[in-house]
This record gives structure tokens, C-alpha cells and sequence, in this order.
């Protein structure tokens, strides 16, 4: 059983287009977060929810938005695709939000923008 | 604010020879640190974690790492290297302050035959 999982695992589009990646997990946890990882394989925290409200909003642009319908999933849409936006993006869990909390990734979708 | 600096971008080590990867962090208060490991196009996984309990810490594979409050640093050791150690490491801080993970930029292992 896949404890944190995305979905689709590779995205090719256009520019200009919308799109939109799934997160779900199965442990039972109360936060959830989105990260991006760029081709120099930094990774940095674009958002995180807890409970279905969102917790951590980092300087992204409002052509990104995460809902999460329940606690067991968030999803992030993106509005008018740039060739910027190529990356990977990673969703993870934690049972409770505090910063000793262990973090559970998913493994990740690929978003090419052409 | 929080930060990490991973020392070594690449570490290049023969199979069954020690891996040590470097870590200092800079926090103004007390800081969990994790390493994490990320196998090719695969998710990060966790290795292990400080989180103010005992200042050395084993995880999974047989990794540790020793907390050093006075040289800020969290680095990160393994007595033997595997071939299937090769992947991407990184060392990640939080604070009760900035509960966020930071990560650092990554440092690559390589494991020779």
C-alpha cells in the first residue's frame, strides 16, 4: 500500500495551459505539503495544509493553487503553464504539522512545460 | 531565520570505504535536523533525525550522524559504503519558530565498484 501518492508521475504540456496534479495519503495524517524541486535538485516548501487549512503559504505565484478537499488529500492546480514551472513537484505528509515531525514524501511528478 | 549548508556537492567513495557527509546548520533556536535520502527518480525517504534527545543518532542502513551544537554541524557518517548507497542526500532543519523544513542543496554519492 502506497502511503503517500501522486498522480500523474510525468506531465508534458504546453505553455499557457492549465493542469493539475493529485496528492493523496493513506497514513492518517493531519498536514500535507507541496514542494518543488528544480533541475539543481533544490527542494523548497510551496505550501502546507493542516486539517484542510492552509498553514504555509510561500512566495509563489497566484497562478498556483492548492485545495484539499479532506485531510487525506491536496492537490495543486496550475493556471497558464511557463516554461519556469518545469520541475518536479514532490507532496508529503506528517502526522501533526511540528517542526519533529518526520516528513513522508510521495515519488514526485515531473512536469515538463514546452 | 534557518539554514543548512551542505559542504560537499559531489563525494565520490569505493564500495566497503566510509562515507561521511558534511552538514552545518544556522539557526537561532533549537533546531531538529534530518537527513534525507533521495534515490534516482524516486521520493525522499528519511534516514534520521535530531530532535534534542541523544546528540548521536543511528538510522536506517546503517547511517548515524552526530549532533554538534558547538559547531553547528549534523554530520552524517556510515561505516561501509554499498552500491546501493548511491543517491542524493540531504540535510534539512527546523525550528519551533520557522517549523518549515529548509533543506540543503543535496550532495551526490557515488559508490565505486
Amino acid at each position: 500500500d502506497t502511503a503517500v501518492s501522486q498522480t500523474p508521475k510525468y506531465l508534458v504540456t504546453q505553455m499557457g495551459n492549465d493542469k493539475s496534479i493529485k496528492c493523496e495519503q493513506n497514513l492518517g495524517h493531519d498536514t500535507m505539503y507541496w514542494y518543488k524541486q528544480d533541475s539543481k535538485k533544490f527542494l523548497k516548501i510551496m505550501f502546507s495544509y493542516n486539517n484542510k487549512e492552509l498553514i504555509i503559504n510561500e512566495t509563489v505565484p497566484n497562478r498556483f493553487s492548492p485545495k484539499s478537499p479532506d485531510k487525506a488529500h491536496l492537490n495543486l492546480h496550475i493556471n497558464s503553464l511557463e516554461l519556469g514551472d518545469s520541475a518536479v513537484y514532490f507532496c508529503a505528509s506528517s502526522p501533526l504539522g511540528q517542526f519533529t515531525d518526520t516528513q513522508y514524501f510521495g515519488p514526485g511528478t515531473r512536469l515538463t512545460v514546452l | 531565520a534557518q539554514s543548512v549548508t551542505q559542504l560537499d556537492s559531489h563525494v565520490s567513495v569505493s564500495e566497503g570505504t566510509p562515507v561521511l557527509l558534511r552538514c552545518n546548520y544556522s539557526s537561532s533556536y533549537s533546531p531538529s535536523l534530518f537527513w534525507y535520502v533521495q534515490h534516482p527518480n524516486k521520493g525522499l525517504q528519511l534516514l534520521l533525525k535530531y530532535t534534542s534527545a541523544a546528540t548521536l543518532v543511528k538510522g536506517i542502513n546503517g547511517f548515524e550522524a552526530e549532533f554538534k551544537k558547538s559547531e553547528t554541524s549534523f554530520h552524517l557518517t556510515k561505516p561501509s559504503a554499498h552500491m546501493s548507497d548511491a543517491a542524493e542526500y540531504f540535510c534539512v532543519v527546523s525550528t519551533r519558530r520557522d517549523y518549515k523544513l529548509s533543506f540543503g542543496a543535496g550532495t551526490t554519492v557515488t559508490v565505486r565498484a
